[in-house]
């Protein structure tokens, strides 16, 4: 059952910490993103990959870091300089090749602040 | 010039009846417009898209309909239904390289029995 994964489903992060959300696909997609929901806003850009060992900021990077060492695996660290993490992480993966533009996206990582 | 507008934030639609979402662009180099439906607790999943070339497309009882010249797209609903009730984002990409979709804020609609 091909898909995206994500996990945990929900997390929680003290003050000063740097917390890691998970983000695997089977599908065979060459490009993968990190979106961030608010409530009654939009999806947010965070980063995004077109290949493996590349990535580049979206439109809302600062306080987050991601790799890209594998094909099917994108990590997003959440990290103490975000201070305001709250939030609804959505990972996403397309083929990337510009003709199909359709994103595939997972369930969701809801973050909280102890 | 990134931003995808849309309106209403919320909408409240008696079972049987259309629900009319709307959304507004400023960039003309946009020129793929696919909706996303999101159930609460799940991500967002694609529903249908247009390309400017068409002025309407119709699946089912979902249904796109393109302005050009305004830079207005709309998705209605038809015959709406409890399980329709959901998040709806339209947005927007470029086709030619690698796309990035701008996402308008999002309504909440909820279909009533």
């Amino acid at each position: 059952d091909g898909g995206i994964t994500q996990s945990p489903k929900y997390l929680f992060r003290k003050e000063g910490q740097n917390v890691t959300l998970s983000c695997e696909q089977n599908l065979n997609h060459d490009a993968m993103y990190w979106y961030r929901q608010d409530p009654g806003q939009g999806l947010r850009l965070i980063y995004y990959s077109q290949i493996v060992n590349d990535f580049q900021k979206g439109d809302i990077a600062e306080g987050y870091s991601v790799s890209r060492e594998k094909k099917e695996s994108f990590p997003l660290t959440v990290t103490s300089a975000q201070k305001n993490p709250t939030a609804f992480y959505l990972c996403a993966s397309s083929m990337g090749t510009g003709s199909n533009e359709k994103l595939f996206f997972g369930s969701g990582t809801q973050l909280s602040v102890l | 010039q990134q931003q995808v507008k849309q309106s209403p934030q919320s909408l409240i639609v008696q079972k049987g009846g259309i629900s009319i979402i709307n959304c507004a662009y400023e960039n003309t180099a946009f020129d793929y417009f696919p909706w996303y439906q999101q159930f609460p607790g799940k991500g967002p999943a694609l529903l249908i898209a247009i390309r400017p070339d068409v002025s309407e497309k119709k699946e089912g009882r979902f249904t796109i309909s393109f302005n050009k010249s305004a830079k207005q797209f709309s998705l209605h609903i038809m015959d709406s239904q409890p399980g329709d009730s959901a998040t709806y984002f339209c947005a927007a990409s470029r086709r030619m390289g690698f796309q990035k979709l701008v996402f308008g804020t999002g309504t909440r609609l909820l279909v009533s029995p």
